[in-house]
């Protein structure tokens, strides 16, 4: 069946610019995750959504950074006036259930979207 | 807070010798463990993961890993490296008590395999 993907999968921006990325997470799945991951860097959390709720977004790293996801379904990763040290690529996973004790559940990711500043 | 400390940034085999990756984590509860594996222009797939059930876990593709919590230790080992193996691992720690599974990952091991 169709995993998560995401679009684009390579996205070139100039400092200042406004880009979205988006995520379309397996079909009836309850959670989704945003990541970042730097070059030779393991990824790093930014936002939790449980259907429609964001309910973590603890990791974005600056107000620059907007997510949503309004139907409960696809998301989107808004970064406002990119600057050169958001050049990553962005990871977007998504789980079945709400996760957490006693289950922890698999989440599944897609496959990113290369994001360069230039 | 929990972390994860993936020893070894590269670690190079010869195809058909054991693979061993080292991984040494530090979590506040009884953690969730899991590895990674990332093939280039691919998605992230889940080898195996540790729940707090049997301590040494088998995943796909003929790795497993073993908890150890005296030593705080989750390696993954596989007795006989095949080419197709060559991709980046990462070690992969969560907190089951928190109302959502947030991933922690380390930096990664590369794995190279020669012929």
């Amino acid at each position: 069946g169709a995993g998560v993907s995401q679009s684009p999968r390579y996205k070139v921006a100039k400092r200042g610019q406004d880009v979205a990325l988006r995520c379309d997470p397996i079909s009836g799945h309850v959670s989704l995750f945003w990541y970042q991951q730097a070059l030779g860097q393991g990824p790093e959390f930014l936002t939790y959504f449980q259907n429609e709720a964001q309910l973590d977004k603890s990791g974005l790293p600056s107000d620059r950074f907007f997510a949503e996801r309004p139907e409960g379904s696809v998301s989107t990763l808004k970064i406002q006036r990119t600057q050169q040290e958001d050049s990553a690529v962005y990871l977007c996973a998504s789980s079945l259930g709400p996760g957490g004790a006693p289950i922890v559940d698999e989440q599944y990711f897609g496959p990113g979207t290369r994001l360069t500043v230039t | 807070a929990q972390s994860v400390t993936q020893l070894d940034s590269h670690v190079s085999v010869s195809e058909g010798t054991p693979v061993l990756l080292r991984c040494n984590y530090s979590s506040s509860y009884s953690p969730s463990l899991f590895w990674y594996v990332q093939h280039p222009n691919k998605g992230l797939q889940l080898l195996l993961k540790y729940t707090s059930a049997a301590t040494l876990v088998k995943g796909i593709n003929g790795f497993e890993a073993e908890f150890k919590k005296s030593e705080t230790s989750f390696h993954l080992t596989k007795p006989s490296a095949h080419m197709s193996d060559a991709a980046e691992y990462f070690c992969v720690v969560s907190d089951p008590n928190s109302g959502y599974s947030t991933l922690t990952f380390g930096k990664g091991t590369m794995l190279l395999v020669s012929p």
